[in-house]
């Protein structure tokens, strides 16, 4: 399976509080995204990544990503409790968007 | 301007059943997904579209069928439904591969008894 991995699987913080995830994948990519989903919902895309950048800002969001470790971190600060959702990794290469298992946060207030 | 729209949102089939799942988008989208999510596995790619008249395979294809007669248009079909096809479905569309983000629709949950 090309499917990646994220870390953790679930994330329980304080709100105010910043959340950390862990997305791993297998394959060589053009782009590392970045999707949110609350409950029985569609995903909605929050943040792009290319291959040859190495860190990424958008508003309280910062992405990194080191191809040399297949590896990508998605760091939300200032955490608030609308940002409990699952949050998914997804590699984007050759015609395919391959998504990662998910972290499911949750923000207590 | 309703995006990506999949019909139906909910659906019950007996095992044996077929059906077809329509996604419809209006963004003059070249690449168009379907993926199922289950319950701790995230979303799995099952067919995928890179233009009209194009479909391939994506992680798990099997017992399922895919068509682009029309650039807005991806239908999934299921010849004859089985309880592991249990899941909730997710259509979504992307510009172009490379560069730009997916949307995606609200999904349809399938049952099948």
């Amino acid at each position: 399976s090309q499917q990646g991995e994220e870390d953790p699987q679930a994330l329980s913080i304080q709100e105010g509080e910043n959340a950390t995830m862990n997305c791993s994948y297998k394959t060589s990519i053009n782009n590392l995204q970045w999707y949110r989903q609350n409950s029985g919902r569609g995903l909605v895309h929050l943040i792009l990544i290319r291959s040859n950048e190495r860190e990424k800002h958008s508003g309280r969001l910062r992405v990194t990503l080191d191809t040399s470790k297949k590896s990508s971190s998605l760091l939300i600060t200032a955490s608030r409790a609308a940002d409990t959702a699952s949050y998914f990794c997804a590699q984007d290469s050759s015609y395919k968007l391959i998504f990662g298992s998910g972290t499911r946060l949750l923000v207590r207030p | 301007n309703a995006g990506v729209t999949q019909t139906p949102k909910f659906r019950v089939l007996k095992t044996g059943q077929s059906m077809t799942l329509l996604c419809a988008q209006d963004m003059n989208h070249e690449y168009m997904y379907w993926y199922r999510q289950d319950p701790g596995m995230g979303l799995r790619l099952i067919h995928y579209s890179v233009g009209e008249g194009t479909t391939a395979k994506g992680e798990v294809p099997d017992g399922y069928n895919v068509s682009r007669l029309k650039k807005q248009n991806f239908l999934l079909g299921l010849e004859s439904a089985a309880p592991s096809q249990t899941s909730v479905y997710f259509c979504a569309s992307s510009p172009r591969q490379g560069w730009t983000e997916a949307f995606f629709g609200q999904g349809t949950r399938l049952t099948v008894v």
